[in-house]
């Protein structure tokens, strides 16, 4: 039993490289989500599916963009990095919308 | 004022000791309120839900003070295991999202 699956791990950028993160989760969730955790600053939201064919900006959401592909799929892509958005990504995935979460293992990304 | 807040610690504790931690709330009307453990450079993981009512489970205890606007979470006979990072998480109102603490870091030595 997966449950939610990110990649890459470990990523280093250069600034202005742009990645996409993939997630995927098989538990037939209907929501999904993109954190970002830096020291200090706890979860911080950068963007949510609530349900298959939407998707809405949390708090941070400049510098990233976001594709619910199908109900498992949901990638998070950086356009181009800056080293603001060195941080530790993580994918979650939920039932119903702002109910239990289950994440994913993270993804360290440092941008150069 | 914050969303949700907690002390940041470490709470520093011997193994067998017990331990409280507590998590305030701005919002009044909240509406579901959770524990997640997470270890270091782990993902977080739900460790229970907290019910107006408290729940137990084993050497954990979490209750709800709607009054005073906090919860807490109580660890009996603390294990080295159980050194961690503590995140309370809040849904706000109408379900509208997840407001997550900053967490409480927790060392238990022998």
């Amino acid at each position: 039993n997966a449950g939610v699956t990110q990649t890459p791990k470990f990523q280093v950028l250069k600034t202005g490289q742009s990645m996409t993160l993939q997630c995927a989760q098989d538990m037939n969730h209907n929501s999904m989500y993109w954190y970002r955790q830096d020291p200090g600053m706890g979860l911080r939201l950068i963007y949510y599916s609530a349900s298959e064919g939407t998707t809405d900006k949390g708090e941070v959401p400049n510098g990233y963009n976001v594709s619910r592909l199908n109900k498992r799929e949901f990638s998070l892509r950086l356009e181009s990095a800056a080293p603001s958005q060195t941080s530790v990504y993580f994918c979650a995935s939920s039932l119903l919308w702002a109910n239990v979460l289950t994440f994913g293992a993270g993804s360290r990304l440092t941008v150069l | 004022r914050k969303e949700v807040e907690q002390d940041p610690g470490p709470f520093n504790v011997p193994e067998g000791a017990t331990v409280a931690f507590n998590c305030t709330y701005s919002n009044s009307a909240s509406q579901s309120f959770f524990w997640y453990r997470q270890d270091c450079r782990k993902e977080p993981k739900l460790l229970m839900s907290v019910y107006s009512s408290g729940n137990e489970d084993g050497r954990f205890t979490a209750q709800l003070n709607r009054a005073s606007q906090y919860i807490s979470l109580l660890i009996r006979d603390s294990k080295l295991s159980d050194s961690a990072t503590y995140l309370c998480v809040v849904t706000l109102p109408g379900f509208q999202k997840l407001v997550f603490g900053t967490g409480t870091r927790l060392l238990v030595s022998p």
